[in-house]
């Protein structure tokens, strides 16, 4: 049971590149989110689904796209990369307010933008 | 909207004392979730503890507790008989259904266990 899998684990980009980080899960959550995490911060929530074809705006949702065609799927687009967007991102899954309770993490991306 | 707050950056604590994170939270919400998350220096984040806000018992998990006072809103987490391998940074978080059930994170505190 693979869990949550994000891919690449390192990344870097050249200012003005477009990316794609790939987030799969196998368990079948409703709930997907991507976050980013500053250094020495918290993670804070760029885009978010409920389920497959919903998405909707996080807090720091500026230069990324998201779409969820699938329940497994939940892609994070970065459209021109800015030094701004070096960061670590995760993304996790949820039941959705079922039991168990609690969110599953990727291992993350590290992703500096030259 | 939801605000979690983690007043400790950082704290030293003996190898085998307990240690108490402090939490607090702001929410309109009737229904909400506090979860602990664990982030060792290899960086994955791993789920320690959940309080539900109607649970009528504080949430324990093995060495984990959270002593959860509903009216003064804080969740603090405390790690009983601390191990060399808990030094790591501990971030507070909550999340609701009203709310999308986004999880909103405090800023973290950095432990760190001296033997």
């Amino acid at each position: 049971n693979a869990g949550v899998t994000q891919t690449p684990k390192f990344q870097v980009l050249k200012t003005g590149q477009s990316m794609t980080l790939q987030c799969a899960q196998d368990m079948n959550h409703e709930y997907m989110s991507w976050y980013r995490q500053d250094p020495g911060m918290g993670l804070r929530l760029i885009h978010y689904s409920v389920g497959a074809g919903i998405t909707d705006q996080g807090e720091v949702p500026n230069g990324y796209n998201v779409s969820r065609s699938t329940t497994e799927d939940f892609p994070l687009r970065l459209l021109s990369a800015a030094p701004s967007q070096t960061s670590v991102y995760f993304c996790a899954t949820s039941t959705g307010g079922r039991r168990p309770y609690g969110y599953t993490f990727g291992s993350g991306t590290r992703l500096t933008v030259v | 909207a939801q605000k979690i707050t983690q007043t400790q950056p950082g704290m030293f604590v003996q190898e085998k004392e307990a240690v108490t994170l402090d939490c607090t939270y702001d929410t309109s919400d009737p229904s909400y979730g506090l979860f602990w998350y664990k982030q060792p220096s290899s960086g994955e984040m791993i789920f320690l503890i959940y309080q539900g806000s109607y649970d009528q018992q504080n949430a324990t998990e093995g060495r984990y507790s959270l002593n959860f006072q509903k009216a003064r809103k804080s969740a603090n987490l405390v790690i009983s008989a601390s191990q060399l391998g808990d030094s790591a940074m501990y971030f507070c978080a909550m999340g609701s259904k009203a709310a999308g059930n986004k999880l909103t994170f405090g800023g973290g505190t950095r432990v760190l266990v001296k033997p």
